[in-house]
């Protein structure tokens, strides 16, 4: 199976501040990598998908970029309702898995 | 609007078998896939199997023993039956509409196993 490795496990940041999440995958993954938000206590809501492709109503202010086995998740001028849980996963290689996550708070 | 509702038992005894629902609206069964993925308390989701649009299936081979994914088109329903629970199948189980990437999710239930 295809290991996702996110960074940093959890992240303090304040408001207006550009926060960046790391995953890195144990091998080539071909853009093959959504992000996802999670708010306590809901469903994981998708970001960002192949990669770099905003998903449907989902503001600008995030954004995806990487390559190979290095991806990235950018959030522009972090807002108040942008705390929560982060996750990437794969999707070139059976099986589909998930990273660890990265919990953003406020500072 | 598309949207997914999982239903099932919340507590399930340990060696029994869970059964959930899926039932979709917005959308085709026909033309998407449905994926099942459930996530412990406070870690990462796990990717379970998948209904494919064309009737075929795929499993997690982590689970693959033990789990079945079956639909019913007629009433835009995916069934998930899992064996042989144990605690450590115990946390929030989800289905998603499956484009690859996991589109729309359902809000989830969540299942605990014990006695």
């Amino acid at each position: 199976d295809i290991q996702m490795t996110q960074s940093p496990a959890s992240l303090s940041a304040s408001l207006g501040e550009t926060v960046t999440i790391e995953c890195r995958a144990s091998e080539d993954i071909y853009n093959g990598l959504a992000w996802y938000q999670q708010k306590p206590g809901k469903s994981p809501q998708l970001l960002i998908y192949n990669a770099n492709s905003l998903h449907t109503g989902v503001p600008s202010r995030f954004s995806g970029s990487g390559s190979g086995t290095q991806y990235s998740l950018k959030i522009n001028s972090l807002q108040s309702e942008d705390v929560a849980s982060y996750f990437c996963q794969q999707y070139y290689d059976y099986p589909d898995t998930f990273g660890a996550g990265t919990k953003l708070e406020l500072k | 609007q598309v949207q997914l509702k999982e239903s099932g038992p919340g507590l399930v005894q340990p060696s029994e078998t869970l059964s959930l629902t899926c039932t979709v609206s917005g959308f085709s069964l026909t033309s998407y896939s449905v994926s099942w993925v459930r996530q412990p308390s406070g870690k990462g989701p796990e990717w379970m199997g998948r209904m494919w649009y064309d009737g075929d299936t795929a499993y997690n081979s982590a689970l693959k023993s033990r789990l079945s994914i079956s639909r019913d088109t007629s009433k835009n329903q995916v069934f998930l039956k899992m064996n042989s629970l144990q605690t450590d199948d115990t946390g929030t189980y989800y289905c998603t509409r499956d484009s690859h990437y996991f589109d729309y999710w359902g809000q989830g239930v969540m299942v605990t196993v014990s006695s």
